[in-house]
């Protein structure tokens, strides 16, 4: 159980395309979703935190103009990198927390999608 | 200063080395410890949970240190398969109440060799 999926896996694009992530629960209820980046040789950096039904969290320092959160159902939140850049190429994780048969704290991640900006 | 820090390594270790990582955290407030492993290129993966009292899972020992503000992971017999990237994780409630957050460390890098 407790299984999170994204889509795509990857992805490249042209500069100033935009570019959506999929980030699914598949057999759980997320309540919060949060989106992570993490360049080469560092850490996660947590994006933003997304409650279902409400407007996402933005950390200091993350453009919310720039990356859309979209948390419109229980086990469905998007990430849309608008007019991407080079340096947005990334590999980005989201994870998931919700009634999954254990703590509510507990986050479970998806695979990633590593993005690569042309 | 980091919130997590810990060595980037690498640590490089024979097949069945016994090895630790160290990790220390600035937020005292925080509440929640683990160790996650990374793949390359993969997400990463809940190895445990660390408690006060020191938790032990299989050749995986951890230990925490609140007064410190340390956390340690021990492996013993280590197996090639133990190759990877080991995050120091730490959550704490998110200030407004918005439940809550994991910092990671940058991660200590395994390579276990023959």
């Amino acid at each position: 159980g407790a299984v999170v999926s994204q889509h795509p896996s990857w992805v490249i694009c042209k500069s100033g395309t935009s570019v959506k992530i999929e980030c699914r629960s598949l057999d759980f209820q997320a309540t919060t979703m949060f989106w992570y980046r993490q360049f080469p040789k560092q850490s996660l950096m947590l994006m933003a935190t997304s409650n279902e039904g409400s407007k996402a969290t933005y950390e200091q320092g993350v453009e919310k103009d720039k990356f859309l959160i979209n948390h419109a159902s229980l086990t469905l939140s998007t990430l849309t990198v608008t007019s991407a850049h080079p340096e947005d190429s990334s590999f980005y994780i989201c994870s998931a927390s919700g009634l999954a048969g254990g703590s509510t704290d507990t986050q479970y991640f998806g695979p990633g999608t590593r993005l690569t900006v042309l | 200063r980091k919130e997590v820090e810990q060595d980037p390594g690498p640590f490089n270790v024979p097949e069945g080395a016994t090895v630790a990582f160290n990790c220390t955290y600035s937020n005292s407030a925080s509440q929640s410890f683990f160790w996650y492993r990374q793949d390359c290129r993969k997400e990463p993966k809940l190895l445990m949970s660390v408690y006060s009292s020191g938790n032990e899972d299989g050749r995986f020992t951890a230990q925490l240190n609140r007064a410190s503000q340390y956390i340690s992971l021990l492996i013993r017999d280590s197996k090639l398969s133990d190759s990877a990237t080991y995050l120091c994780v730490v959550n704490r409630r998110g200030i407004t109440g918005g439940g809550n957050k994991l910092t990671f460390g940058t991660g200590t890098q395994l390579k276990v060799e023959l």
